[in-house]
């Protein structure tokens, strides 16, 4: 079964809008992290934001911000404003658990175009 | 302040040879994780060095393996390549010790192999 699943192959959004890149996870385990990265066509994955599932508040980093909805395991991104610059592939990821390593558990990715 | 740096960025192998992939850690970083990146998909874990030693392997054979130095730089090998094997492979580098919520990973840009 697939931990982490992103449904929206592609999006498209006009620049300055807002746009939701949904996320489910599927995990047994009561202690996890979420994390999306951002992917330009350069390849290096750029971190933007966490959530712990722990944590009490949404997260928020600038013009992203993290909506965890625990109860329906969603950890939809939200980018306001969008940007020229924000066109990339978007994937979250899931970390289980006690594991404090490098293992994160990816989803598909998301394609996020922004149209001038 | 450099961050992860993966070499080469780019390299053609034909089938049943043999590859080595380097990367040097951000500063003051002291873990190493690969990830395989196929086509349109997201990155899946193949393990991850902590000082010098595998510490957790995700759902790879054998053919890959690992190493990392006492400078925290790391080398992954594929011996005995198969077309399937082709993908960005992606190295990943983070600070062990902090808790499991802030420990970020830092990805480089990737080494991509074609295999032929």
């Amino acid at each position: 079964a697939q931990k982490i699943t992103q449904t929206q192959p592609g999006m498209f959004v006009q620049e300055k809008e807002a746009v939701t890149l949904d996320c489910t996870y599927d995990t047994s385990d009561p202690s996890y992290g979420l994390f999306w990265y951002k992917q330009p066509s350069s390849g290096e994955m750029i971190f933007l934001i966490y959530q712990g599932s722990y944590d009490q508040q949404n997260a928020t980093e600038g013009r992203y911000s993290l909506n965890f909805q625990k109860a329906r395991k969603s950890a939809n991104l939200v980018i306001s404003a969008s940007q020229l610059g924000d066109s990339a592939m978007y994937f979250c990821a899931m970390r289980e658990g006690s594991n404090q390593g490098g293992k994160l558990i990816f989803g598909q990715g998301t394609e996020l175009s922004v149209k001038p | 302040d450099a961050g992860v740096t993966q070499s080469p960025t780019h390299l053609i192998k034909t089938r049943g040879q043999q590859v080595t992939l380097r990367c040097s850690p951000k500063s003051g970083h002291d873990t190493v994780s690969w990830y395989q990146q196929a086509l349109g998909q997201g990155p899946q874990f193949i393990f991850q060095y902590y000082e010098e030693e595998e510490r957790q392997r995700g759902n790879f054979p054998d053919r890959f393996s690992g190493h990392q130095f006492p400078n925290y730089s790391s080398e992954l090998n594929v011996n005995a390549l198969l077309l399937g094997d082709s993908a960005l492979y992606l190295c990943a580098s983070s600070f062990l010790p902090l808790g499991a919520g802030a420990n970020v990973l830092t990805f480089g840009a990737g080494s991509r192999l074609t295999v032929l």
